[in-house]
């Protein structure tokens, strides 16, 4: 059955360092997604991209945050700077019909 | 602003019940409402729901929609420990070329022998 992979599956880095996760997208999945979840919180939209372009972010998703297929295969979150609230699992997700997630990124920020 | 509220937010039983979750929700340009376990990371797709009063069935667990009340339910009968998880309800809109999911915060379930 396909699936979505992400990777690095956990990532530690320094407060103001800038991360780069990568999602393996499903093959025929043409909408991609970024959630994340703060430990104990609920499961929160970041930015859904569609036809190599940005469709809708939310507030979360600040000039720090940026999205990109760059290779037409992988999908990338970058997060330039980042905070100490920015600690989180970070969850891609791609819709055919349905949207299914990859295991996750567990972001920690020292 | 979009809304999906979860009812109850944990619930304990013993392996053999049968439990009921509740999802509610607000939002607008309605495409679909999803169930999704999740254990210990990501979320699992359960089922999709897009047409009121038709119930998806998989195994012991089964949907329902009802888009006049604005709510889900979710059934799982025979309840066994590996039903232990949180399951969330999410609904997808449409919002011009993509659409988003909003979630809600989830329930508890932790079934004992």
């Amino acid at each position: 059955e396909p699936e979505v992979t992400q990777t690095p599956s956990h990532q530690v880095t320094q407060m103001g360092q800038e991360v780069i996760l990568r999602c393996v997208p499903i093959s025929n999945h043409l909408y991609f997604y970024w959630y994340r979840q703060i430990l104990g919180q609920k499961v929160e939209f970041l930015v859904s991209f569609y036809n190599n372009e940005i469709s809708e972010k939310s507030e979360i998703f600040d000039d720090q945050f940026s999205v990109e297929r760059p290779d037409g295969s992988n999908f990338t979150l970058k997060i330039r700077s980042t905070k100490l609230e920015d600690s989180a699992m970070y969850f891609c997700a791609t819709r055919g019909n349905e949207q299914f997630f990859g295991p996750g990124t567990r972001l920690t920020v020292l | 602003e979009d809304k999906v509220v979860q009812s109850p937010l944990s619930l304990v039983v013993h392996e053999g019940d049968t439990v009921t979750l509740n999802c509610s929700y607000e939002v607008t340009n309605f495409r679909s409402l999803l169930w999704y376990k999740q254990e210990k990371k990501a979320p699992t797709f359960l089922f999709m729901l897009t047409s009121s009063g038709i119930e998806k069935k998989s195994g012991r667990l089964s949907s329902i929609l009802d888009k006049k009340e604005l709510s889900s339910i979710l059934n799982i009968t025979a309840t066994q420990t590996g039903d232990s998880a949180i399951y969330l309800c999410a609904v997808d809109r449409f919002t011009g070329t993509a659409s988003k999911l909003t979630f809600g915060t989830g329930t508890r379930l932790q079934v004992t022998l």
